[in-house]
């Protein structure tokens, strides 16, 4: 079955540099999630979108912006990055229909060193 | 702001046992309780979901049971194997499409 894909798998930038995560969710559902997780840490929600639209929002630092295309996919900007924006960003899909609407499934995530 | 409390950082067991992972949390109850799995730099995997009105649910070895007087949830691993090895994450979430929010883990080692 398919997956959630995330691209690219790792990345490494430099301090004030500009990074740009693409998530595509699986077919047909429609709402697309973002997470950070630190070292030892559990995964924090940045931000979500429904139907292109943002749904949910947490922790997100006004360094980052995201959006929800029309084919669904997902890109999270980060700029003026720092040393603390290293680690682990979690794409995630649910679909609203079907009941199942609670249950999302993590994309293999993007490594993001920030040097 | 809720708060979720998993019983310990790590927990060691022999294999054929039966594994009892803890969850506990404060303020209100969420609609949903989830149980995830995390193996180290991969995405957590969803394993069950409860809702508030459920008391138990069961899958092939799994079983979650949801008490919203105590806002605690169990996870059981019957049988244990060494490939149950990895990190467990209890999730609540409130309503459809929002977000969810994580326990700390309880990684599991499961030994032969």
């Amino acid at each position: 079955a398919a997956g959630v894909i995330q691209s690219p798998r790792h990345l490494i930038k430099e301090k004030r540099e500009t990074a740009t995560l693409k998530c595509y969710p699986i077919p047909r559902h429609d709402t697309v999630y973002w997470y950070q997780q630190g070292p030892g840490q559990d995964p924090q929600f940045l931000i979500s979108f429904y139907e292109k639209m943002q749904s949910d929002k947490g922790s997100i630092p006004d360094r980052f912006s995201a959006q929800q295309f029309s084919d669904y996919h997902s890109e999270l900007n980060m700029s003026s990055l720092e040393l603390g924006d290293s680690a682990l960003y979690f794409c995630a899909s649910s679909s609203t229909g079907g009941g199942n609407s609670y249950e999302q499934y993590f994309g293999p995530g993007t490594r993001l060193t920030v040097t | 702001s809720q708060k979720i409390e998993q019983n310990s950082e790590a927990l060691n067991i022999q294999e054929g046992k039966t594994a009892t992972l803890t969850c506990n949390y404060t303020n209100y109850s969420p609609a949903y309780l989830q149980w995830y799995r995390q193996d180290p730099g991969r995405g957590p995997v969803f394993l069950l979901l409860i809702r508030e009105n459920e008391k138990e649910k069961r899958k092939e070895r799994l079983k979650v049971t949801f008490d919203t007087t105590l806002k605690q949830s169990l996870f059981h691993i019957t049988a244990s194997q060494p490939a149950d090895s990895a990190t467990y994450l209890c999730a609540l979430s409130y309503s459809s499409a929002s977000k969810i929010i994580f326990g700390s883990g309880t990684r599991l080692s499961i030994r032969p």
